[in-house]
């Protein structure tokens, strides 16, 4: 689609389960973001990561847990979620953190929490 | 801090016509704007941008948008809409006063149906 990867498309996860996801960029970008996307909201920005350092983080809560290894590889550690937390999580990369870059979304991952 | 609104939740339109999606802002600097379209089940994909210059902005699949300065809109428009137009269609403001990612805002998405 738009050279940006997640992995998986859908997860269902209990409230004590800890799971991740996954994000791949393959347009040699060097910022990369999650998002949350949830029904009649608008769109959160969560985390930002420019040159694999992390330079955003929203008041984000400490069950989720990002991770840059490179700047190609973007991960989403999830714990202890809560019901609310259900929503489609998207990854998005942009040459890098200016301004006037627009971004690459992923497919993203449609998450629910039991 | 800068801000956008979609005034429309939904737009409808007949296939063949044109069509417009409303996108109005605030920003103390100048406004960099993005169009986005989300089609069921996947991600955001990239229209086109304002960033200076030419006030009529052409983007990807035959859409355009002009900016308005004094009307601080930015409206995206199409002049004959298809049945696949039908998406959610999201309009985004930067400020050119902050010079990073973060205070990259959204609007809430106005839903385009384009009926045969």
């Amino acid at each position: 689609e738009t050279g940006v990867t997640q992995t998986p498309r859908h997860l269902v996860m209990g409230m004590t389960n800890k799971k991740s996801l996954k994000c791949e960029q393959h347009l040699g970008h060097n910022a990369m973001y999650w998002y949350k996307q949830s029904a009649k909201k608008p769109l959160e920005l969560m985390f930002v990561y420019n040159f694999k350092e992390q330079t955003e983080n929203n008041s984000v809560p400490s069950r989720f847990s990002p991770e840059c290894p490179n700047s190609s590889h973007l991960f989403l550690h999830l714990h202890t979620l809560q019901p609310e937390d259900s929503a489609l999580y998207l990854c998005a990369s942009s040459q890098d953190e200016r301004v006037m870059e627009e971004q690459y979304f992923g497919p993203g991952t449609r998450l629910t929490v039991t | 801090a800068q801000s956008v609104a979609q005034p429309e939740d939904q737009v409808n339109v007949a296939e063949g016509n044109p069509l417009t999606v409303k996108c109005t802002y605030s920003v103390s600097g100048n406004p960099y704007l993005f169009w986005y379209v989300q089609y069921p089940n996947r991600g955001l994909q990239f229209l086109l941008k304002y960033i200076t210059g030419d006030n009529l902005v052409k983007g990807s699949y035959g859409f355009e948008a002009e900016f308005n300065k004094s009307q601080t809109s930015f409206h995206l428009k199409k002049p004959s809409a298809l049945v696949s137009d039908s998406a959610l269609y999201f309009c985004a403001v930067r400020d050119s006063k902050d010079n990073y990612g973060q205070n990259f805002v959204f609007g809430p998405g106005t839903r385009l149906s384009v009926l045969p």
